[in-house]
């Protein structure tokens, strides 16, 4: 059975500081998806991360995926109050079903 | 509207009624979802299918019921509802091999 853990689940950062957010998971997959979710609202895709070693760039936003090792790491850089949200890492659960696993999320407070 | 929505946005029921959280998707996708969001739980899947009639059990499907007649549509159903049930639930889409699209989702409170 598929799990995945996210660490950690809660993180409080200042403005204009660095931190990564980890993802693992236990059973083989080459398929992780990052989303972002504000208070209230819907989940948004950020990231696909396809295969071993993809990494992903989006404005202070970095993602890769290390299949070998199964882990995808989110990193944050220079921190700002908009990427306060919480985050998801989800796996494809393989199989063809299109079946993801997600882990339990990281809450985000970027403080000023 | 294109994309994918989901009606009511907001439900208040009572225990034991029945009752059927609808999801539409505009981009013809193959597979649809029903996830159910709670604090400390993330998001577990409870319904999904592969295209028009053809669905099948997630993680939590005890309580509900799917159906799919159509391409675009995925109700889901509760049959007697139950207060383990409050939730936020959402509904997704995908293409074959991409990242699922989330509907708005209905908040769901069962008094």
């Amino acid at each position: 059975e598929l799990k995945v853990e996210q660490n950690p689940l809660f993180l409080s950062m200042q403005e204009g500081k660095n931190y990564t957010i980890y993802c693992n998971y236990s059973t083989t997959s080459d398929r992780l998806y990052w989303y972002r979710q504000d208070p209230g609202k819907s989940l948004e895709s950020l990231f696909v991360l396809l295969s071993n070693g993809a990494v992903k760039q989006e404005g202070r936003l970095m993602a890769s995926l290390d299949t070998k090792a199964r882990l995808s790491t989110l990193h944050i850089t220079a921190a700002v109050h908009d990427l306060s949200a919480t985050y998801f890492c989800a796996v494809d659960n393989q199989g063809g079903s299109e079946k993801l696993v997600f882990g339990k999320g990281t809450k985000l407070t970027v403080n000023p | 509207d294109a994309g994918i929505t989901q009606s009511p946005r907001y439900k208040i029921t009572e225990t034991g009624r029945q009752v059927t959280l609808m999801c539409h998707q505009t981009w013809s996708h193959s597979y649809m979802f029903w996830y159910r969001q709670d604090l400390g739980h993330g998001l577990r899947l409870i319904y999904y299918s592969a295209a028009a009639d053809i669905t099948d059990k997630g993680e939590v499907p005890d309580g509900y019921v799917v159906s799919r007649s159509k391409t675009e549509n995925f109700p889901l159903t509760l049959e007697s509802a139950t207060r383990s049930q409050t939730s936020v639930y959402f509904c997704a889409s995908t293409p074959d091999t991409y990242e699922q699209y989330f509907g708005p989702g209905t908040r769901l409170t069962v008094t």
